[in-house]
């Protein structure tokens, strides 16, 4: 099956700083990714839809200044969060879609915690 | 509302005892899609089932089967004979309308967690 990678798999950052998660698409090209956040216990919760060549789509209630997007070819996508807090830390996952209409592959996600 | 209702934060299996998973869905949209995923520890979402709102037939995948049962808005995931590595939490999730050819946005349920005892 296809095949989406993520990078960092964790990273610690101090607060009030920046960090990028990139997110590629391993033997498919995805024109359309997406980001989720998973905190601790919790579901997965749609962050934005990342675009490839236009502006991400983000989802009611996430600052999309805060959680800047970037789709600039057709396998990767970036997350960054910038003027990282300790509320931020959390499990990010990005996810594409397959060949089939019914695939939907994830990343292996990243950890961020914000001290 | 709540798109994806898992009532069962968690539950204990037999191993090589089955277990069925609840998952109710409310969508006014005809066309659907659900999706049943495992995430074990480490994190990652592990694809397991999927079923169309238009498929006449419940989806099936080795050891997992979807029980759909359209008018109840129901989409319960079967799983046979347990194993000690199917122990992992256990997300269904929707996409409504019509699958986009581009990737598709899903909406969780809260997910519920499977210890799977030997």
């Amino acid at each position: 099956g296809a095949v989406v990678s993520q990078h960092p798999s964790r990273v610690i950052c101090k607060s009030g700083t920046s960090v990028k998660i990139e997110c590629r698409s391993l033997d498919f090209q995805a024109t359309t990714m997406f980001w989720y956040r998973q905190f601790p216990k919790q579901s997965l919760m749609l962050m934005a839809t990342s675009n490839e060549g236009s502006k991400a789509t983000y989802e009611q209630g996430v600052e999309k200044d805060k959680f800047l997007i970037n789709h600039a070819s057709l396998t990767l996508s970036t997350l960054t969060v910038t003027s990282a807090h300790p509320e931020d830390s959390s499990f990010y996952i990005c996810s594409a879609g397959g060949a089939a209409v019914n695939e939907q592959f994830f990343g292996p996600g990243t950890r961020l915690t914000v001290l | 509302a709540q798109k994806i209702t898992q009532t069962q934060p968690g539950m204990f299996v037999q191993e090589k005892e089955a277990v069925t998973l609840d998952c109710t869905y409310d969508t006014s949209d005809p066309s659907y899609g659900l999706f049943w995923y495992k995430q074990p520890s480490s994190g990652e979402m592990i694809f397991l089932i999927y079923q169309g709102s238009y498929d006449q037939q419940n989806a099936t995948e080795g050891r997992y089967s979807l029980n759909f049962q359209k008018a109840r808005k129901s989409a319960n995931l079967v799983i046979s004979a347990s194993q000690l590595g199917d122990s992992a939490m256990y997300f269904c999730a929707m996409r409504e309308g019509w699958a986009k050819a581009a990737g598709n946005k899903l909406t969780f349920g809260g997910g519920t967690r499977v210890l799977v005892k030997p």
